[in-house]
């Protein structure tokens, strides 16, 4: 498999699960990022990873934990989650920037579409 | 406060006319200026891209423009074709390396055959 896959690409939850989203890149890239899209809003940086460690945190709810074992994998735990947290949660990676390299472009997954009843 | 903002919700262009989709912004500290197009059910992908020192980058038929002092960028399709219909975001990055993206809401561009 080539680019970034998550999985589940849907997902319906109560309250009181707890589930988690799998992102996977196959390009080699040194940073992930989650993303969160909700209706009529831009995209939200929820968390950043380059080489594994946590450089952003934009200010994310505790009930959503991510973790990144590898440079290749990617995963969002949900914990206790709220109707407003429904969502698409995107995954991206990308190979980072130096001020030097040009735009930062990331590849995004197709997403994982999460409904919190 | 958005520092992004797509005005314009939605926009929809003849096929082989030329589609002009917004995009202004606040912080003039931004030093690369991206769009992405996204389909249905799939995820954004990386379209074009300008970088803070220049004002023009043509890419087929995807032209974007920088106009650093009215804070605005512009993508241009020419000819528009069916298959352009999309959701198209711009996105800004910077000041620095390992800046972040700001999007914006994004334009729903459909091109009538």
């Amino acid at each position: 498999e080539t680019g970034v896959t998550q999985t589940p690409r849907h997902l319906v939850m109560g309250m009181t699960n707890k589930k988690s989203l799998k992102c996977e890149q196959h390009l080699g890239h040194n940073a992930m990022y989650w993303y969160k899209q909700s209706a009529k809003k831009p995209l939200e940086l929820m968390f950043v990873y380059s080489l594994e460690e946590r450089v952003e945190n934009n200010s994310v709810p505790s009930r959503f934990s991510p973790e990144c074992p590898n440079s290749s994998h990617l995963f969002l735990h949900l914990h206790t989650l709220q109707p407003e947290d429904s969502a698409l949660y995107l995954c991206a990676s990308s190979q980072g920037r130096t001020t030097f390299s040009g735009a930062n472009v990331l590849t995004f997954g197709a997403g994982s579409r999460l409904t919190v009843l | 406060d958005q520092q992004v903002k797509q005005n314009s919700p939605s926009l929809s262009v003849q096929e082989g006319r030329i589609s002009i989709l917004n995009c202004d912004y606040t912080n003039s500290m931004f030093d690369y200026f991206l769009w992405y197009k996204k389909y249905p059910a799939e995820g954004p992908t990386f379209l074009i891209s300008i970088s803070s020192i220049k004002d023009k980058n043509e890419d087929g038929r995807f032209t974007v423009f920088l106009n650093k002092s009215a804070k605005h960028l512009s993508l241009h399709i020419v000819p528009s074709q069916p298959g352009d219909s999309a959701v198209y975001f711009c996105a800004l990055e910077g000041p620095g390396a390992n800046s972040k993206l700001t999007f914006g809401k994004g334009i729903t561009l459909s091109v009538r055959p």
